[in-house]
């Protein structure tokens, strides 16, 4: 299988907790995208990588939240001392530089986190 | 703001019918790429079209065609000869600044 992996694919934790996130892209993608989607919302974004360089964070990404790209190639999304409003599907994309400025983002099938 | 709004939370369609899906947008940009992305219950969401805004000839895919009104800030999506296998969540998105902003998407349920 080539596609974007996505590990782990479930996580229940408790209040408090810190819980990682790995994303493996397409092997010859250089940008990697992570957005947040939460029931009935469509993905949000979260931060994006070219190669190995963090380029962008949303607002939505607190203190909390770190991402990064170590050597441009898999991520790790990291959320320290979880709350429950940070259950939701953490949902990674890549793609090549030229197909994202055309919106051909290559999606895996994301972590579900669910803080209990 | 930058939004994409998508007025129809879900839709039904008998099998082998057709459906439009609604969505607009609210952009700055002079030029930029509209899509339609398509997520399977527990799959992973897929590129289903895409339409370049300076582009006025509407773009298709086989079943899947658009109605883009640019000064309108409309972009339908059309599906002909619904199959059951076209049952997803449908985002409407667009790109800024390198990434994709999405709508809050419709759930398509295909009656057999």
């Amino acid at each position: 299988d080539t596609g974007v992996s996505q590990n782990p694919r479930h996580k229940i934790t408790k209040r408090g907790q810190n819980v990682t996130f790995r994303c493996d892209p397409i092997s010859e993608h250089n940008r990697l995208y992570w957005y947040r989607q939460t029931l009935g919302q469509g993905p949000e974004f979260l931060t994006y990588f070219q190669n190995e360089a963090q380029l962008e964070k949303s607002r939505l990404l607190s203190d909390r939240f770190s991402a990064e790209r170590p050597k441009g190639s898999f991520s790790t999304l990291e959320i320290q001392r979880t709350e429950q409003g940070d259950s939701a599907m953490y949902l990674c994309a890549s793609s090549i530089t030229v197909s994202a400025n055309t919106g051909e983002l290559f999606f895996g099938e994301g972590s579900r986190l669910t803080v209990l | 703001a930058q939004t994409v709004t998508q007025s129809q939370p879900e839709m039904s369609v008998q099998e082998a019918e057709t459906v439009t899906l609604s969505c607009t947008y609210d952009t700055s940009e002079s030029d930029y790429y509209l899509f339609w992305y398509k997520q399977p219950p527990s799959r992973q969401m897929i590129l289903v079209i895409r339409q370049e805004a300076y582009k006025q000839q509407n773009a298709t895919e086989n079943r899947f065609s658009v109605n883009f009104q640019k000064a309108a800030k409309s972009f339908s999506l059309k599906i002909s000869d619904s199959q059951l296998g076209d049952a997803a969540m449908y985002f409407c998105a667009y790109n800024r600044d390198d990434k994709i902003i999405f709508g809050k998407g419709t759930r398509l349920h295909i009656l057999p």
